[in-house]
């Protein structure tokens, strides 16, 4: 257990509308990151966060946003929903070389 | 070429059996190499760590990487039901701004042991 939370466990949204995920860890890493899972594609890198404040984009950046305001939360905002961004998301921590995973958000776009 | 292949299966096998997972990589200068294990609703779980070629092993599972052959195994003994689960295997070279690793997954493999 790397004690990662996530908030909200699951979300249904409307097109057009923003959505924020929280990521909240208590061991203190320097490393977050935001990925998502697709059927047919598997886990995507979208952003990740190397200290607050210092963000970077990843593979599929497009469409989300990526704030680090202190070292125990990295939060995923998607400004306008759509239905592409119907997926998992998982939150994960780096500990050395060894990348630990939340428990996941189910976001459904409609 | 994807630069992480893996057979998605699905793979379904008795009790007791010996599992072979595998994926093949096309970049060369992958050096860190894991395997993830993801129950159904999960998030995916850290199993096996390697640096490199060779094998590790641990309990029922081993871990083996052929950087020759750009092929890496898991390879789960005497299955259980409750090895049930997608595989994820994963990889890394590059450095990212500020020192951490990024990871490239295949899609995962999905494995049932039936009792």
């Amino acid at each position: 257990d790397a004690g990662i939370t996530q908030s909200p466990r699951h979300k249904v949204t409307e097109t057009g509308t923003p959505v924020t995920l929280r990521c909240h860890q208590t061991e203190n890493h320097r490393y977050m990151y935001w990925y998502r899972q697709d059927p047919g594609h598997g886990l995507r890198l979208i952003h990740y966060s190397y200290g607050v404040k210092d963000t970077d984009k990843g593979e599929v950046s497009d469409g989300y946003s990526v704030s680090r305001s202190k070292t125990e939360d990295f939060l995923l905002t998607l400004e306008s929903a759509t239905s592409s961004q119907t997926s998992v998301y998982f939150c994960a921590i780096a500990r050395g070389n060894e990348q630990y995973f939340g428990p996941g958000t189910r976001l459904t776009v409609t | 070429q994807k630069e992480v292949e893996q057979d998605p299966g699905p793979l379904s096998v008795p009790e007791g059996a010996i599992v072979s997972l595998n994926c093949t990589y096309s970049n060369s200068a992958f050096q860190y190499f894991m395997w993830y294990r993801q129950y159904s609703r999960k998030g995916p779980e850290l199993l096996m760590y390697t640096y490199s070629s060779g094998n590790k092993e641990d309990g029922r599972f081993t871990a083996q990487v052929d950087k020759s052959s750009k092929y890496i195994s898991l390879f789960i003994r005497d299955s259980q039901p409750s090895d049930s689960a997608t595989y994820l295997c994963a990889m890394s070279v590059e450095k990212t701004q500020g020192g951490s690793e990024k990871l490239v997954f295949g899609k995962g493999t999905k494995l049932t042991v039936n009792p």
